[in-house]
C-alpha cells in the first residue's frame, strides 16, 4: 500500500517570505500526486495536481510543485506568501492500480504573519 | 456548479440514536466518497461508490451504513455509534473512479456522539 509523509507538521513565516513544503510518498508504481488545502472553517481545495508530462506543475493562487521521481518526492512552492495562505495543506497521492481513493500525508499547519 | 453540499453541517448524537449524513452534487459525478477525519489527522477513505454500486470498504464497523440512491445523492446512515466516532465526516466526488481524476469535496459534517 502507498503512504504519504509531510516533513513539517508547523510551519510559521512572515508575509513575503519563500514558502516549501516537503512531501514524500512511498510506492512502486505509476501515481498521481496532489496538493490539496483546507483554510479555516471550509473545505478541502486542490491546489494542483500531477498525472503525467511536464514535472513542474502549476496551480492557482501562485502555487506550483514540482514531481521528482527518483526522490518520490512532490514538493509545494510558493515565492512568496501572504497572510491569506494561512491553512492546512495535504499531499495526496493515488496510484492507477485501483479507484480514485487518496492517501493523505498528515498535513502541514501554515501560519503566516503579517 | 463544482460543490459538494453536506448537511447537516454539525451534529451531536446520542450512542443508542440513529442518524443520517447526507451529501449531493450535481457535476455528473459517477464516483462518490466518504472519509473520516479526526482532530489533527489526515482524511481516511471509507467507502467509495462507482455508479451507485459499493465498490470500496475500508473495514468500516457495520455501525455505518452508506447508501446511494441515485447518482447525485450519498447518504451515511449512522446507528449505535461510540464516542470515538466522532469526527469530521467529509463526502467526496469525481468525474469516475479512475485513480487520475480530481476529487471534490464537501465542507463536511462535524459529528459529536455523547
Amino acid at each position: 500500500a502507498q503512504s504519504v509523509s509531510q516533513h513539517n507538521h508547523h510551519v510559521i513565516l512572515s508575509e513575503a517570505a519563500s514558502l516549501e513544503l516537503g512531501c514524500n510518498y512511498s510506492y512502486g508504481g505509476t501515481v498521481n500526486l496532489f496538493w490539496y488545502v483546507q483554510y479555516p472553517g471550509q473545505h478541502l481545495q486542490l491546489l494542483l495536481k500531477y498525472f503525467s508530462g511536464d514535472p513542474l506543475v502549476k496551480g492557482i493562487k501562485g502555487f506550483e510543485a514540482e514531481f521528482i521521481k527518483s526522490k518520490f518526492s512532490f514538493n509545494l512552492r510558493k515565492p512568496s506568501v501572504q497572510w491569506s495562505d494561512t491553512a492546512e495543506y495535504f499531499c495526496a497521492v493515488s496510484t492507477n492500480s485501483g479507484y480514485s481513493t487518496l492517501t493523505f500525508g498528515k498535513g502541514t499547519m501554515l501560519l503566516v504573519s503579517p | 456548479d463544482t460543490e459538494v453540499t453536506q448537511t447537516p453541517k454539525h451534529l451531536v448524537m446520542g450512542m443508542t440514536n440513529k442518524k443520517s449524513l447526507k451529501c449531493e452534487q450535481h457535476m455528473g459525478h459517477r464516483a462518490m466518497y466518504w472519509y473520516k477525519q479526526k482532530a489533527k489527522k489526515p482524511p481516511e477513505l471509507m467507502f467509495v461508490y462507482s455508479y451507485e454500486k459499493l465498490s470500496i470498504n475500508e473495514s468500516v464497523p457495520s455501525r455505518f451504513s452508506p447508501e446511494c440512491p441515485n447518482s447525485s445523492l450519498l447518504n451515511l446512515h449512522l446507528h449505535a455509534l461510540q464516542p470515538e466516532d466522532s469526527a469530521l465526516y467529509l463526502c467526496a466526488s469525481s468525474q469516475d473512479s479512475r485513480a487520475n481524476t480530481e476529487a471534490f469535496f464537501g465542507q463536511g459534517t462535524r459529528l459529536t456522539v455523547v
